[in-house]
């Protein structure tokens, strides 16, 4: 089974602080990507990463960056947060050529204060 | 542009059937799928319809495919109270992202 895990599942930081938030797949997937999951607007991407040391914007990535260093961990970075990136942020991986399905870790609720 | 709607909630009684629908904009979209999220959890992936079928069969659950219309349903059959969840649908138009509707929350009523 593949499985995908998020190093914490509730996170809790002050206005200005720099937060990471750490996706591991052990799949050996090429693609991986970052989600945020609010209330009546369902799952928007932020991020996305086709291979290593590669990135691609999603649809909201203002206010966000991303680092791929190893092929299996996808790390999310707010480099300052702010109280509207308060959400639910979740993580998915997919194989590369020929794969289409994606597999998603359990979330991590991140409150910003 | 790319837009995928669900209504937000629909309520049954336990050993009705459900009928979950989603509209979408992306002819393109090689693959549909139907994603159930339970309280506290992430995304699980529950089914899928290649954009060439216009019905899939899986258990309990029935996947309806109108591309003309651009209109995908899930219906599942005597549903139970361990189908309250939420359901989201999401196309995937070219490029290989994903792009999902709002999450219709399901509950099921003993």
């Amino acid at each position: 089974d593949v499985k995908v895990t998020q190093s914490s599942r509730y996170l809790v930081k002050r206005t200005g602080e720099k937060v990471f938030l750490e996706c591991v797949q052990d799949m050996d997937h090429e693609n991986m990507f970052w989600y945020r999951q609010d209330p009546g607007l369902g799952l928007r991407l932020i991020y996305f990463s086709y291979d290593v040391k590669m990135k691609e914007k999603g649809d909201i990535p203002e206010g966000y960056s991303v680092s791929r260093e190893k092929k299996e961990r996808f790390s999310l970075i707010l480099e300052s947060a702010s109280t509207n990136q308060t959400s639910m942020y979740l993580c998915a991986s997919s194989p590369g050529q020929g794969g289409h399905e994606q597999y998603f870790g359990p979330g991590t609720r991140l409150t910003v204060t | 542009g790319e837009d995928v709607e669900q209504s937000l909630f629909l309520s049954v009684r336990e050993g009705d059937s459900s009928v979950i629908n989603c509209t979408y904009t992306d002819s393109s979209s090689t693959y549909l799928y139907w994603y159930k999220q339970e309280p506290g959890a992430g995304l699980q992936l529950l089914t899928y319809i290649f954009s060439n079928m216009d019905m899939k069969q899986d258990q309990r659950l029935t996947v309806l495919l109108n591309k003309k219309d651009k209109h995908l349903s899930l219906r599942i059959a005597d549903t139970q109270t361990g189908d309250s969840a939420i359901y989201f649908c999401a196309e995937t138009p070219l490029g290989g992202k994903l792009i999902f509707g709002q999450g219709t929350e399901l509950s099921v009523k003993p």
